[in-house]
C-alpha cells in the first residue's frame, strides 16, 4: 500500500462547529505532516509529527488541534474556525525523520477541501 | 528567512512547444524536489536532485540543479495536454539550519493554449 488516504474529501462547516480531518498511511512512515493550501499558492506547513510526537508547530492558531494516535493515523481537530480558514488541507508522510531519510519524497494524500461558512 | 523564488507564475504555450520553470534560493540547498499538482489534485512527487550540477531526465522532462546548489530548473520538451498543472520546486535548506522543512516555491502554472 503506497498511498496516503484522507477523509472526508469535502467538508462544509459553520464557525461554531467542531469537526475532525483524518489521515492514514500504511507505509510505515514515521514522519507525518499537515499542510494548508490556498488557491494558487504552494502548500503551507502547519504541523509535523515525528515518531508520533509533535515536532513542529508553525505558529498555527489553537483552533487547529493535531493528534497522532498511532504511527499510521493523523487527525486534525477543528473548532471555531473562521471563513479565511477555508482551504485544501493536505496530509503527507515520509519514511524517516533524520539524516539521509530527510531526502526523498513526501507522499501527499488527496486532501480535504474545507469550506467555513 | 530562507526563500525559494520560482518564475514565471504562469506560462501559456501551444501544444508541442517547450516549457521551462526556474527556481532560485537565497541560501544553499541540501536538495531540491519537484512536484506536479494537476487542477483539483494534490502535489505528486516528480524527482529529487541532490548533487551539485546534477541533471536528470524523465522522458520529456529535464531537471537541473545548479553548481552552487542554489538554483534549479525544469524543462519540458514538446508539451502535451497531460502536462497541464502547476509545477512546484521545494528545497531543503542546510541540514542543521532548515529544521527539516521544505521551502516551497510559489509554483508555475502550465497552461496549454487551444
Amino acid at each position: 500500500d503506497t498511498e496516503v488516504t484522507q477523509t472526508p474529501k469535502h467538508l462544509v462547516m459553520g464557525m461554531t462547529n467542531k469537526k475532525s480531518l483524518k489521515c492514514e498511511q500504511h507505509m510505515g512512515h514515521r514522519a507525518m505532516y499537515w499542510y494548508k493550501q490556498k488557491a494558487k499558492k504552494p502548500p503551507e506547513l502547519m504541523f509535523v509529527y515525528s515518531y508520533e510526537k509533535l515536532s513542529i508547530n508553525e505558529s498555527v492558531p489553537s483552533r487547529f488541534s493535531p493528534e497522532c494516535p498511532n504511527s499510521s493515523l493523523l487527525n486534525l481537530h477543528l473548532h471555531a474556525l473562521q471563513p479565511e480558514d477555508s482551504a485544501l488541507y493536505l496530509c503527507a508522510s515520509r519514511p524517516g525523520t533524520s539524516g539521509s531519510s530527510l531526502l526523498g519524497e513526501q507522499f501527499f494524500g488527496p486532501g480535504t477541501r474545507l469550506t467555513v461558512l | 528567512g530562507q526563500q525559494v523564488m520560482q518564475i514565471p507564475q504562469y506560462q501559456h504555450v501551444q501544444e508541442g512547444e517547450d516549457f521551462t520553470t526556474y527556481c532560485n534560493s537565497s541560501t544553499t540547498l541540501s536538495n531540491i524536489q519537484w512536484y506536479k499538482q494537476r487542477p483539483g489534485g494534490h502535489p505528486v512527487f516528480l524527482i529529487q536532485l541532490v548533487k551539485s550540477g546534477e541533471v536528470k531526465k524523465q522522458k520529456r522532462l529535464t531537471f537541473q540543479f545548479g553548481e552552487a546548489k542554489k538554483n534549479s530548473s525544469l524543462h519540458i520538451t514538446a508539451t502535451q495536454t497531460t502536462d497541464v498543472g502547476t509545477y512546484f520546486c521545494a528545497g531543503l535548506g542546510p541540514m542543521l539550519e532548515s529544521n527539516y522543512q521544505l521551502i516551497w516555491g510559489a509554483g508555475t502554472k502550465l497552461i496549454i493554449k487551444p
